[in-house]
C-alpha cells in the first residue's frame, strides 16, 4: 500500500491550460505539503497544510491555488499554465510536530509546451 | 530567511573509497536537521534527525554529524548502490522544512 500517492505521474500541457494534481495519504498524519523541483534538483516548499488548514503560503502566483478536502488529501490546481511551470511537484505529509520525517509521493512531472 | 548550501554539487567516488559531504546551514532557532536520499524519479527518503550540535546518527555506511553551522554526512567504503542525491533540510519554525540544493553522489564499481 503506497504511503503517499500522486497523480497523474507525469502532465505534459500547453501554455495556457489549467491543470491539476491530485496527492492522497493514508498515514493518518496530519500536515501535507506541496514542494517544487526545479532542474537543479532544489525543492521549495509552496503549500503547507495542517488539518485542512493553510499554514504555509511561500509567495507562490495565484495561479496556483491548493484544495485540501479532508486532512488526507491535498490537491494543487494550476490556472493558466507558463513554461516556468515546468518541474516535478512533490506532495508529502508528516504527522504533527518538530523533528517528524516527510513522506514523500514519488512526484508529478509537469512539462508545459 | 533560513539558508542551507550544500558542497560539493556533484561528487564521483570510487567503490571502497570513503568521502564526506557538507551541509551549511543559517536557521534561527534550529529545531532539527534531516539527512534525505533521493533516487532518479522518486521522492525523497529520510534516512536522519539530528537536533542538537555534538550529536551524531549511524545507518549501515551512513553517518551523519551535527555542529552549530553545518552537518556532514560521511560515507565510509560506498558500494555503487549508495549512487543518489544527498539532501539536507533544516526545521526552524513548526511546520517548515527548509533544503538545500543536494550533492548527487555517484560511486563508480
Amino acid at each position: 500500500d503506497t504511503a503517499v500517492s500522486q497523480t497523474p505521474k507525469y502532465l505534459v500541457t500547453q501554455m495556457g491550460n489549467d491543470k491539476s494534481i491530485k496527492c492522497e495519504q493514508n498515514l493518518g498524519h496530519d500536515t501535507m505539503y506541496w514542494y517544487k523541483q526545479d532542474s537543479k534538483k532544489f525543492l521549495k516548499i509552496m503549500f503547507s497544510y495542517n488539518n485542512k488548514e493553510l499554514i504555509i503560503n511561500e509567495t507562490v502566483p495565484n495561479r496556483f491555488s491548493p484544495k485540501s478536502p479532508d486532512k488526507a488529501h491535498l490537491n494543487l490546481h494550476i490556472n493558466s499554465l507558463e513554461l516556468g511551470d515546468s518541474a516535478v511537484y512533490f506532495c508529502a505529509s508528516t504527522p504533527t510536530g518538530v523533528g517528524e520525517k516527510l513522506f514523500f509521493g514519488s512526484g508529478t512531472q509537469l512539462s508545459v509546451l | 530567511e533560513d539558508q542551507v548550501t550544500q558542497s560539493p554539487e556533484a561528487l564521483r567516488l570510487q567503490e571502497g573509497e570513503s568521502s564526506s559531504l557538507n551541509c551549511s546551514y543559517t536557521v534561527s532557532g534550529l529545531r532539527g536537521l534531516f539527512w534525505y536520499r533521493q533516487d532518479p524519479g522518486k521522492g525523497p527518503e529520510f534516512l536522519f534527525t539530528l537536533y542538537s550540535a555534538g550529536e551524531e546518527k549511524e545507518k549501515e555506511r551512513l553517518k551523519a554529524t551535527l555542529t552549530k553551522k553545518e552537518s556532514f554526512l560521511h560515507i565510509t567504503a560506498p558500494k555503487p548502490e549508495d549512487s543518489a542525491t544527498y539532501l539536507c533540510a533544516v526545521q526552524a519554525s513548526y511546520q517548515k522544512v527548509t533544503f538545500g540544493t543536494g550533492t548527487k553522489l555517484q560511486v563508480i564499481p
